[in-house]
């Protein structure tokens, strides 16, 4: 089955910094790449997301790049402010398959003021 | 629209009790999903659905059974409760189908077994 591998687990900028968030995936049918953003007693929401066809996708200060080759794949997050702080999960999934995200362990990221 | 819905939110247990969590969307998803996110660990997965009247087992699916008896609804059920079974569970649903297929989350129900 896919394992999806996450770093860093805790990642802690100052505002204004970039930070990035690696993942990788095990299983090259895998096509989907979502990035999950949790605050803190809430739940997990999208914010972007890539697919195999594509190697990179940007909205606002938030990017996703993708390298197939690698089988890896980074969320980009620049300008970083407090409110960014949150844990952040990767995912993998074979759309037109069994639609079964398998998830990294989470990043959890602390933004100084 | 409701999107994804949990109750209860919050459930305390004593060991040997039994309870159900019931999620529903109305979003009219094929896929629904239950996990369970324990500190360090992510989500992982219980149990899943792809239609209506369909279960199968995910990562972790001992001690829990399941059932889709309609399209809205997805049934997690705790026969035994455990300590080891204190978590946050969260449901999720998704289209199966076309190229929009994000997980769409409920609020979550936090569990506590004594």
């Amino acid at each position: 089955g896919e394992n999806v591998e996450q770093h860093p687990s805790t990642l802690s900028v100052q505002e204004g910094d970039s930070a990035v968030i690696k993942c990788t995936y095990s299983d090259s049918a895998s096509n989907y790449f979502p990035w999950y953003k949790q605050e803190l007693g809430k739940r997990p929401q999208l914010i972007i997301d890539i697919r195999s066809n594509v190697g990179e996708k940007k909205d606002q200060r938030i990017a996703v790049t993708l390298n197939k080759t690698a089988k890896h794949f980074s969320l980009h997050i620049t300008e970083t402010q407090p409110e960014d702080s949150a844990v952040y999960f990767c995912a993998a999934t074979l759309e037109g398959g069994s639609y079964i995200p398998t998830f990294g362990r989470g990043t959890s990221l602390i933004v100084h003021p | 629209n409701a999107g994804v819905t949990q109750t209860p939110k919050f459930r305390v247990l004593k060991t040997g009790q039994s309870m159900t969590l019931l999620c529903a969307q109305d979003m009219n998803h094929e896929y629904m999903y239950w996990y369970r996110q324990d500190p360090g660990m992510g989500l992982r997965l219980i149990h899943y659905s792809v239609g209506e009247g369909t279960t199968a087992k995910g990562e972790v699916p001992d001690g829990y059974n399941v059932s889709r008896l309609k399209k809205q609804n997805f049934l997690l059920g705790l026969e035994s409760a455990a300590p080891s079974q204190t978590s946050v569970y969260f449901c999720a649903s998704t289209p199966g189908q076309g190229s929009h297929n994000e997980q769409f989350f409920g609020p979550g129900t936090r569990l506590t077994v004594l």
